[in-house]
């Protein structure tokens, strides 16, 4: 079976762009959780989605959004894209959305911004 | 408010000798804790989790970790080390609210020497 996806896995934006990034879970997979990995420290929850309904929202501005389709895929939009934006975007999927379950990760977008 | 600490940026090891990565959490509540490792350039690789039950948890790739709730830690832990495991570890705790987002450490880097 396949992993979690994401798309694209590089890009390059210049300051002030608008930016989306995808992802597709674990095929069953309901829950879809979105982290921001800056070079040198831990991924940073941003978003967390289950039955397409948001169930969480880390502290980042609303810049930040996201959202999750029918089919349980998402995408995470960034506006207005600064220079501190440049990091690895993380996607997640799990079963469901209970503490018991661990999260499987995608491979990342890699999103420096100049 | 959940929060892992990883006392440790680097952990060196020869290969073939134990090797031990620190983990310390603070939590209200029962801990939800996770090991992740992380390759360059990849995503973060799920390695085990403590949920409740036995102390010694045994994960992916040999790995193992020791939950001790009076010492409030849960340190992984490998009898023999491979070159190959060198990378980035992540110890996570969960969030008990309605996102279950995962709170990860800053990271260990972990490198085994041939």
């Amino acid at each position: 079976d396949a992993g979690v996806t994401q798309s694209p896995t590089h890009l390059i934006k210049t300051r002030g762009q608008h930016v989306t990034l995808r992802c597709s879970p674990i095929s069953g997979h309901k829950s879809v959780s979105w982290y921001q990995q800056v070079l040198g420290q831990g991924p940073q929850f941003i978003f967390q989605y289950y039955e397409k309904e948001e169930r969480g929202r880390g502290n980042f501005p609303d810049r930040f959004s996201a959202r999750q389709f029918p089919n349980y895929s998402s995408e995470l939009n960034v506006n207005a894209l600064l220079l501190g934006d440049s990091a690895l975007y993380l996607c997640a999927s799990s079963g469901q959305a209970h503490s018991s379950y661990e999260q499987y990760f995608g491979p990342g977008t890699r999103l420096t911004v100049t | 408010a959940q929060s892992v600490a990883q006392p440790e940026d680097q952990v060196n090891v020869a290969e073939g000798n134990p090797l031990t990565v620190k983990c310390t959490y603070s939590v209200s509540g029962n801990p939800y804790l996770f090991w992740y490792v992380q390759y360059p350039n990849r995503g973060l690789q799920f390695l085990l989790k403590y949920i409740t039950g036995d102390n010694l948890v045994k994960g992916s790739y040999g790995f193992e970790a020791e939950f001790n709730k009076s010492q409030t830690s849960f340190h992984l832990k490998k009898p023999s080390a491979l070159v190959s495991d060198s990378a980035l570890y992540f110890c996570a705790v969960r969030e008990v609210d309605s996102s279950y987002k995962l709170i990860f450490g800053s990271g260990t880097r972990l490198l085994v020497r041939p």
